[in-house]
Formats: structure tokens, sequence, C-alpha cells
């Protein structure tokens, strides 16, 4: 069992450029969840896969952002022209079948955090 | 508005003491609340969990209270080791739907 893999780890862009973050999920699991944490802030839910479908947004998902789970393995996050607001971390979670995902549980990468200068 | 809410953003304990994690929501719609946690540049961590259902769920030194008249939920780490200073997530979810968090809670366990 690997985990969950997030990369880049750290991402310094200038505002206005694009980023796209990658996240694989634990490979038996078919839920993959995108969360945004700020300085202070719990995680928060952007959005979520099941397979390779888009099930939900999130209202703090603007047109800028787009998600993808092509094949229902991996996944990317692109922000399209950044602002310093976006400043946050980006964390993957994954939940697999059953019991976990009766409970709720997800597991968790490490995140990729994102400074927009 | 925050469904989840973790009223101390911080709390300092002895080593060997009772830690007591607080947690409020307002949707009595939620039917799994959940622990999580974390040290810094880590992903949290998952802890333990309570059906909506139950009223109490222990998991060796941390046990889980629920109390739903009062929507309160509540963790006890008995007895508090310097290894349990993290950040402390409340969660919370309603039946299928991706989790709700708390803003979390800074434990630090004084040795």
């Amino acid at each position: 069992d690997t985990g969950v893999s997030q990369n880049p780890r750290h991402k310094i862009t200038k505002r206005g450029q694009n980023v796209t973050f990658r996240c694989d999920p634990i490979s038996e699991h078919n839920r993959l969840y995108w969360y945004r944490q700020t300085l202070g802030q719990g995680p928060e839910f952007l959005t979520y896969f099941q397979n390779e479908a888009q099930l939900e947004k999130s209202r703090l998902l603007s047109d800028r952002f787009s998600a993808e789970r092509p094949k229902g393995s991996f996944s990317t996050l692109e922000i399209q022209r950044t602002e310093q607001g976006d400043s946050a971390m980006y964390l993957c979670a994954s939940s697999g079948r059953l019991t976990k995902q009766l409970t709720g549980e997800l597991f968790f990468g490490e995140g990729s955090r994102l400074t927009v200068l | 508005d925050q469904q989840v809410k973790q009223n101390s953003p911080s709390l300092s304990v002895q080593e060997g003491r009772i830690s007591i994690l607080n947690c409020d929501y307002t949707n009595s719609m939620f039917d799994y609340f959940l622990w999580y946690k974390k040290y810094p540049a880590e992903g949290p961590t998952f802890l333990i969990s309570i059906s909506s259902i139950k009223d109490k769920n222990e998991d060796g030194r941390f046990t889980v209270f629920l109390n739903k008249s009062a929507k309160h939920l509540s963790l006890h780490i008995v007895p508090s080791q310097p290894g349990d200073s993290a950040v402390y997530f409340c969660a919370a979810r309603v039946l299928n739907t991706p989790l709700v968090f708390g803003k979390g809670t800074r434990l630090s366990v004084i040795a």
C-alpha cells in the first residue's frame, strides 16, 4: 500500500500563470477528492470523482479551476490565470470500497502547497 | 455557514493528563463523525470515527463521545503524550457525501 501521492509538493508561481497538480490515489480506491486548506482553516471541499465521473463540484471551484480523472486512476487539478487568493495547500484524498467508504474515512496525501506571487 | 465548529483554536495539556477537544455541529443529518490528526507538512490522518447511532467509541487512548441532543462531540486522549501534539480536525458527513471539516484545534502536550 503506497498511499496517496501528490506532486509537486511545492509550487511558486507568478500571478496569471497556470499551474497543474497531480494526485495518484491508493490503487484500489474508486473515489478521489480534492480539498483546499488555507492558514487557520480546515480542509475545504473542492470536488470529487467516482472512478472517472466527476460527481460534485463546490462553489469554491471557480471557472479557472478544472479537475480531471481520466480512466479513473490519477487525477489532475489545473488552475488557470492564478491569483494571490489561490495560495493554499491543495489536498488530495481517496477512499475505497465498502467499510471505509461506509464510515466516510478518507486517506489524504501530503498536499501540494501553492504560492502565488 | 460553518456546519462543523471547533471553537478552541489551541489547547495545552501536560503529559500524562487528559486532553479534551470539542466540536459542535449544526446539521442534524450528519450520520458519521470523524477526527483527523495533522502534523506540519503532512496530510491529515484518520484517528477515530463514530456513527450517529452511537454515543461513544473507544480505540486505545482515544475516545469519542457524541451528544446528539446538544449537537456536540468531543475527543478524549488519555494519557496525553508529547507525540500527540498536532492539529486535530473534527469532520462530519451526510450519507455518502464529502466530509465537512472544522477549522481545527492545535494541541500541545507539554512534557
